[in-house]
């Protein structure tokens, strides 16, 4: 099956750092979006984002899917960043619709 | 508008009871989505229903099924529970057509314990 994965595992910032977050996908995917889980467990929409490059405030997203990579950039990172970072994928080709397929996460603290 | 809706937020069942979970998806979404989030095994999907009809499923045994009524609200039912079945069950909604946009939302999430 389709494999996602999400690097780095663990990140650790201090507040104002940048930071780069990447997930690979192993097959071609016609939708992909990021979240931000919060401490209480809710998936914060981030991104959907299938191809191209969008920005919301500090953080933006660009996606190739022709290489089968994205990636989440956060600048000027805040404490309330802190979280575990999801991207999930939902197949092109999987014989199905709204089936995503998750990365296991980056989980990022900032630190003031 | 409203978002995804997940009721009962916390749930504490024994081994061997069964358990009803309930989803209210966003207004005018038809596609409803369920998945389960555990340390080990991260989150998987279960099973996602459009206008009342499973169209997708997961590699879950038949002691997890769902349903989904006429208004797209959806409910998760599962039997026989298991320790290993603690977990946070997450239940996310969107527009669902073939070739529509296919965002998914999700909502908080219901945290279930099995003693």
């Amino acid at each position: 099956g389709i494999q996602v994965e999400q690097s780095p595992p663990d990140l650790i910032l201090q507040e104002g750092a940048n930071s780069t977050l990447r997930c690979n996908f192993s097959d071609s995917v016609n939708n992909l979006q990021w979240f931000h889980q919060n401490p209480w467990g809710q998936l914060i929409n981030l991104f959907y984002i299938p191809s191209g490059t969008k920005q919301n405030g500090r953080l933006s997203a660009t996606t190739v899917a022709t290489e089968r990579y994205s990636l989440l950039y956060i600048s000027s990172s805040q404490t309330t960043d802190s979280g575990v970072y999801f991207c999930a994928v939902d197949l092109l080709f999987s014989g199905g619709y709204n089936k995503l397929i998750f990365g296991a996460g980056t989980r990022l603290a900032v630190h003031p | 508008k409203a978002g995804v809706t997940q009721t009962p937020r916390y749930l504490i069942k024994t081994r061997g009871q069964q358990v009803t979970l309930s989803c209210s998806p966003i207004s005018g979404h038809r596609s409803v989505s369920w998945y389960q989030q555990t340390p080990g095994q991260g989150l998987q999907f279960l099973f996602e229903y459009f206008s009342e009809t499973q169209r997708n499923k997961g590699n879950f045994p038949g002691r997890f099924s769902g349903r989904q009524f006429s208004n797209s609200r959806s409910e998760m039912n599962v039997s026989t529970l298991e320790l290993g079945d603690s977990a946070l069950y997450l239940c996310a909604s969107s527009q669902g057509g073939v070739l529509s946009y296919n965002e998914q939302f999700f909502g908080p999430g219901t945290r279930l314990t099995v003693l």
